[in-house]
Order: structure tokens, then C-alpha cells, then sequence
């Protein structure tokens, strides 16, 4: 059965904190990983990896995977209020390439 | 624009009820999708559609049933037979469900309450 662990699951910072989140996973024929970001709502998209060791960036977002020891870490630097969010790591693979999740990591920047 | 829409944003079930709820896009997506998420338990997958008039049973069907006769539609039914449907369900699109274009969409969301 695939599977998707986020670590950890939840977490409080302060302000201009920097925060590293954590995501293994166990999935027969992986495709992808992908990260998002729910707030309230709808998760909204951040980034898709599929390759190893080569960081994407946005902001003070980054993410990076390794497909050797299976997992993926997402940084947020000098962190705001505006971060606080459940973050979600999801992986693409098994026979229908169907996306499984973790449970997420909620995070709380306190001003 | 361009977009995701679910509706309603909340509905209420009786006991023994069959409700369906509204999921549509405009991006021109293949691929559809409706998950269920529950406090702690992350999204879990009910169904998916692949393309029109095909769907496929994700890791939790049973109590659920959809259809797919259009590109842009994918409603969910909540049956009589889902004993604790109280959930927070999500539809979202991808362009396809491959070739690196997996990337799903999320809409809005429609939380689900029984009465």
C-alpha cells in the first residue's frame, strides 16, 4: 500500500523563524511528488519535484527531493503570519497514477 | 476565468438521504477527482475520472457514486449507505493524470453536515 508521512504534524514558530517540513514517502512506480499549502479552503498548489536534488524555489519557499532515500523537505524562511497553514505532501505513483497524501503539517507563525 | 467551482459550500443530510454534490471546471482538465478530508486524516481518495464517461473507485468508495457524461462535470452522490458522511470534500482537475501534467486544481470545497 503506498504511503505518504509528513513530519511534523504540527508546529509553532515564531515570526522571521525559518521551519523545515518533512515528507517520506513508500510508492510503487513514483511519478511525482507535489507540495501544497491549505489555509482555510481549497489546497493551492506550490511545487511539483520529480527530480532529485534539484531545489525549487519561490520566495521564501523551497522545496527539494531525494529519490534515494525517499523523501522530501519544504523550507519557508523568515516566516510570517501569513504562512500558517496546513502544508501537504502528496505522491503520484501506484498502477493509475493516482495521488496519495500525508496527513499534513499544521504550522502557526506567531507574531 | 478560469477555475474550479463546487457547490454548495455547505450541505445538510438527513439520515437515510442520497445528496449530491455540484463539482465543474473550465480549465479543460481530463482528469477529475473527489476527496474526502477529515480532521487529522489528510485527503483520502473517493473517486476519479480519467476521462468522460470512465471513473475509477479511489481508496474509500463504498457509500459514494459519481458520474462523468461531460469534461466539465464530476458530481459526487453521497448515499443512504455512507454511514458518517460528515467530511469536508474536495473536487479538483489535472490536465491529465500523467506525463508530468498531474498537477491537480482544488475547488472551494463543500463541508458536508449530518443533521
Amino acid at each position: 500500500e503506498d504511503k505518504v508521512v509528513q513530519s511534523p504534524l504540527s508546529l509553532v514558530v515564531h515570526e522571521g523563524d525559518t521551519v523545515t517540513l518533512n515528507c517520506s514517502y513508500e510508492v510503487t512506480n513514483f511519478r511525482s511528488l507535489l507540495w501544497y499549502k491549505q489555509e482555510k479552503k481549497a489546497p493551492t498548489f506550490l511545487f511539483m519535484l520529480t527530480s532529485s536534488g534539484i531545489e525549487k524555489k519561490s520566495g521564501r519557499l523551497s522545496s527539494i527531493l531525494d529519490k534515494k532515500e525517499l523523501f522530501s523537505i519544504l523550507n519557508i524562511t523568515a516566516t510570517q503570519t501569513g504562512d500558517s497553514a496546513i502544508y501537504l505532501c502528496a505522491v503520484v505513483g501506484g498502477s493509475n497514477y493516482k495521488l496519495t497524501f500525508g496527513k499534513g503539517t499544521l504550522l502557526t507563525v506567531n507574531p | 476565468d478560469g477555475g474550479i467551482t463546487q457547490s454548495p459550500k455547505y450541505l445538510f443530510r438527513k439520515e437515510g438521504q442520497n445528496v449530491t454534490l455540484s463539482c465543474e471546471q473550465n480549465l479543460n482538465h481530463d482528469a477529475m477527482y473527489w476527496y474526502r478530508q477529515d480532521p487529522g486524516q489528510g485527503l483520502r481518495l473517493i473517486y476519479y475520472s480519467q476521462i468522460v464517461n470512465d471513473f475509477q473507485k479511489g481508496d474509500i468508495a463504498e457509500g459514494y457514486s459519481v458520474s462523468r457524461e461531460k469534461k466539465e462535470s464530476f458530481p459526487l452522490t453521497v448515499t443512504s449507505a455512507q454511514k458518517n458522511p460528515t467530511a469536508f470534500y474536495l473536487c479538483a482537475s489535472s490536465m491529465a493524470s500523467a506525463g508530468g501534467q498531474e498537477t491537480q486544481y482544488f475547488g472551494p470545497g463543500t463541508r458536508l453536515l449530518v443533521l
